[in-house]
């Protein structure tokens, strides 16, 4: 089975501190994703991946960043953390994308990290 | 984007079937109909996924209307463990956007 595995279960930073999530994929996918998941408001798309160095926003991408240097490994970057980014943060990777094209393929999550902000 | 509209919560008792509506009235000719679930303090697992005709797998059931502008989880024995978030979603644009989903409690 695929496994995504996220750097930490639960983090505490301070406002202001840059925060790195990181996020590690086994299965050779090319696409990558980040969520933050906050109660009432469902799961919301921050960045996404399909390549190496290509990176493309979602829905919510003021605040963060995000970088993908190598095929595996996709992280997100808070470079200022602020309270308001306290979230659950959720990775998640698919086998292939041709951009443009419907989607076809499952989703792999992480268990998501617990950012706590104060 | 696309979007899809599902009942924020449903209840239903164990060892009896369950249907969870999703309404996509937006949905385009290449839209597939994706379904996930979010178990308690886990991220979300793929359930099924369809594009016009009904589908199952071990897990579940997927029927698809006609018209394509609904569809419906069937879960056809509910047990414990299935108490979670259920996520319909389509694709549009290269996102993959989740709304809210269902939050289904199961009575024993």
């Amino acid at each position: 089975d695929v496994k995504v595995t996220q750097s930490s279960r639960y983090l505490v930073k301070r406002t202001g501190e840059k925060v790195f999530l990181e996020c590690v994929q086994d299965m050779d996918h090319e696409n990558m994703f980040w969520y933050r998941q906050d109660p009432g408001l469902g799961l919301r798309l921050i960045y996404f991946s399909y390549d190496v160095k290509m990176k493309e926003k979602g829905d919510i991408p003021e605040g963060y960043s995000v970088s993908r240097e190598k095929k595996e490994r996709f992280s997100l970057i808070l470079e200022s953390a602020s309270t308001n980014q306290t979230s659950m943060y959720l990775c998640a990777s698919s086998l292939s994308w041709g951009q443009g094209f419907p989607l076809n393929e499952k989703l792999f999550f992480g268990s998501g990290t617990q950012l706590s902000v104060l | 984007d696309a979007k899809t509209t599902q009942p924020n919560s449903m209840e239903s008792n164990e060892e009896e079937p369950v249907h969870l509506p999703c309404n996509h009235s937006t949905i385009s000719g290449t839209d597939y109909i994706h379904w996930y679930r979010q178990l308690p303090s886990q991220g979300p697992e793929y359930v099924i996924h369809g594009l016009t005709s009904n589908v199952n797998n071990r897990m579940a059931s997927l029927a698809i209307a006609e018209d394509r502008k609904s569809s419906t989880l069937i879960l056809h024995r509910a047990t414990l463990r299935d108490a979670a978030v259920y996520y319909c979603i389509l694709n549009r644009d290269d996102k993959i956007i989740f709304g809210k989903g269902t939050r289904l409690h199961i009575l024993p």
